[in-house]
């Protein structure tokens, strides 16, 4: 039972444009929200989080929105970078959990020129 | 720079070895995860580990069995490895009350 979707496997953006990656829940418990970034042959790298308190989180050119009612988050890139062509995986948390994180099914970003 | 080193990078094994995957983490993190990243699965919890000789089951550990006798080394062992073990495993850490992971760069493993 996958308690973290990302419905889109794969996006293309032109550079300069924002790109926006969905990322849905069914978990009620989930009140920390965290994005990772992979690139080929290398371990997912911490990217932005946001908690169940807030509904926007911003550090630079991401922003992580969070709709608690719709269990849905997105992370938003402006202006997208053909560097940050990656796979994007959301990841979800219960407080009091050892911190164990439940991961989404990724999705891929192409960033074209 | 704080790291999570993974031993092998590749590994091909065959069906039936015992294959032990390690990972270190020169942090001191409390935590420490096991995971299996598969297309259109994504990352899955095989196990992980809140304390020195602590050990919880993820979502995913069948086949599998863990070891951690020093806080800063994790270790996963297949049984015996079969070919849906074929995978790229991540090994992270993290420290108490805090979300973030950081990951080693990954095993691939081939079990043919």
């Amino acid at each position: 039972d996958q308690q973290v979707k990302q419905n889109s496997p794969s996006l293309s953006v032109q550079e300069g444009r924002i790109s926006i990656l969905n990322c849905d829940y069914t978990n009620s418990m989930f009140d920390y929200f965290l994005w990772y970034k992979k690139y080929p042959a290398e371990g997912p790298t911490f990217l932005i989080s946001i908690s169940s308190i807030k509904d926007k989180n911003e550090d630079g050119r991401f922003t992580v929105f969070l709709n608690k009612s719709a269990k849905h988050l997105s992370l938003h890139i402006v202006p997208s970078q053909p560097g940050d062509s990656a796979v994007y995986f959301c990841a979800a948390s219960v407080s009091g959990t050892a911190s164990k994180l439940t991961f989404g099914t990724g999705t891929r970003l192409q960033v074209t020129l | 720079d704080v790291k999570v080193t993974q031993s092998s990078r590749y590994l091909v094994k065959r069906t039936g070895e015992k294959v032990f995957l390690e990972c270190v983490q020169d942090m001191d993190h409390e935590n420490m995860f096991w995971y299996r990243q598969d297309p259109g699965l994504g990352l899955r919890l095989i196990y992980f580990s809140y304390d020195v000789k602590m050990k919880e089951k993820g979502d995913i550990p069948e086949g599998y069995s863990v070891s951690r006798e020093k806080k800063e080394r994790f270790s996963l062992i297949l049984e015996s490895a079969s070919t849906n073990q074929t995978s790229m495993y991540l090994c992270a850490s993290s420290s108490s009350g805090y979300y973030g992971y950081t990951f080693g760069s990954g095993t691939r493993l081939t079990v043919v």
